[in-house]
C-alpha cells in the first residue's frame, strides 16, 4: 500500500459525458502528478500540482483538466469523453519537486462506451 | 526530448532463471532513474532507483546499475520466482523537471 488513494476504481460512461477522477496523497506530500496509461500510448505524465499550484503540464488535452485544493487532494476532470479516453489514470505523490520518487496510487480504470 | 528504451516483451522464463531486463534512455541533463513494477491489477510500485552514475539501485534480489557511458539501467535477477511475474517499467526524470518519462514496459512471465 502506498499510501496514495484513488477514487472510483473503476468508472463507466458514455461518449459526450464528464467525470471527475479524485486523489488523495501520501500524508505530507505536497506534490500530485496525474498519469494515463492506455494500449497504444503506454504511461504518459498528464499534469503536476504543487502545494495547490500548477507546476507542469504533460500531455494532456485540453478537455481535460485539474485542480489541488487546501487539503492538498486532487481530481482531474475530463469532459466531452471520446471512446480514446478509456485507460487506466494514476496518481502519484511526492514530497517535494525535484526527482523525487513518485508513489503511485492504485488507479481509476475509465471506461468510455 | 527526453526518452527511455525497454527490450520488447513479452518474456517468459522458467523458475530459478536469470533475468535481464534492458533498459536504454536518453536525456540532456542527468537524470534519476527508477524500475517501477505493476501487478496484475494494481498500480505501480517502485522496485529500485539511482541518481548518479555507477549507482546501484536493489530490492527483493533486483539490481541495476546506472551506466552513463552507455545510458543503461538493465534490470537484472539471479534467480527468478513465479511471483515475479508482473510488468517492468523503466523510467527516468530529469532534474529540475517534474515528470517521469516511462518506456512502454515488459511483460514477464515466470512458469514453475
Amino acid at each position: 500500500d502506498s499510501g496514495v488513494t484513488q477514487t472510483p476504481k473503476h468508472l463507466i460512461t458514455a461518449t459526450g459525458q464528464r467525470v471527475t477522477l479524485r486523489c488523495s496523497p501520501r500524508s505530507g506530500d505536497l506534490s500530485v502528478y496525474w498519469y494515463q496509461q492506455s494500449l497504444d500510448q503506454g504511461l504518459q505524465f498528464l499534469i503536476q500540482y504543487y502545494n495547490g499550484e500548477e507546476r507542469a503540464k504533460g500531455n494532456i488535452l485540453e478537455r481535460f483538466s485539474a485542480q489541488q485544493f487546501p487539503d492538498l487532494h486532487s481530481e482531474l476532470n475530463l469532459s466531452s469523453l471520446e471512446l480514446g479516453d478509456s485507460a487506466l489514470y494514476f496518481c502519484a505523490s511526492s514530497v517535494g519537486t525535484n526527482q523525487e520518487t513518485q508513489y503511485f496510487g492504485p488507479g481509476t480504470r475509465l471506461l468510455v462506451l | 526530448g527526453d526518452s527511455v528504451t525497454q527490450m520488447e516483451g513479452p518474456v517468459t522464463l522458467s523458475e530459478e532463471a536469470f533475468l535481464t531486463i534492458n533498459c536504454t534512455y536518453t536525456a540532456t541533463g542527468y537524470p534519476s532513474l527508477f524500475w517501477y513494477v505493476q501487478y496484475p491489477g494494481e498500480g505501480l510500485q517502485l522496485l529500485l532507483k539511482a541518481t548518479k552514475a555507477d549507482d546501484k539501485g536493489s530490492n527483493k534480489g533486483f539490481e541495476a546499475t546506472y551506466r552513463k557511458e552507455t545510458t543503461s539501467f538493465h534490470l537484472e535477477k539471479g534467480s527468478v520466482q513465479v511471483s515475479d511475474s508482473a510488468v517492468y517499467f523503466c523510467a527516468l526524470s530529469e532534474r529540475g523537471a517534474q515528470k517521469l518519462v516511462f518506456g512502454q514496459g515488459t511483460r514477464l512471465t515466470i512458469n514453475p
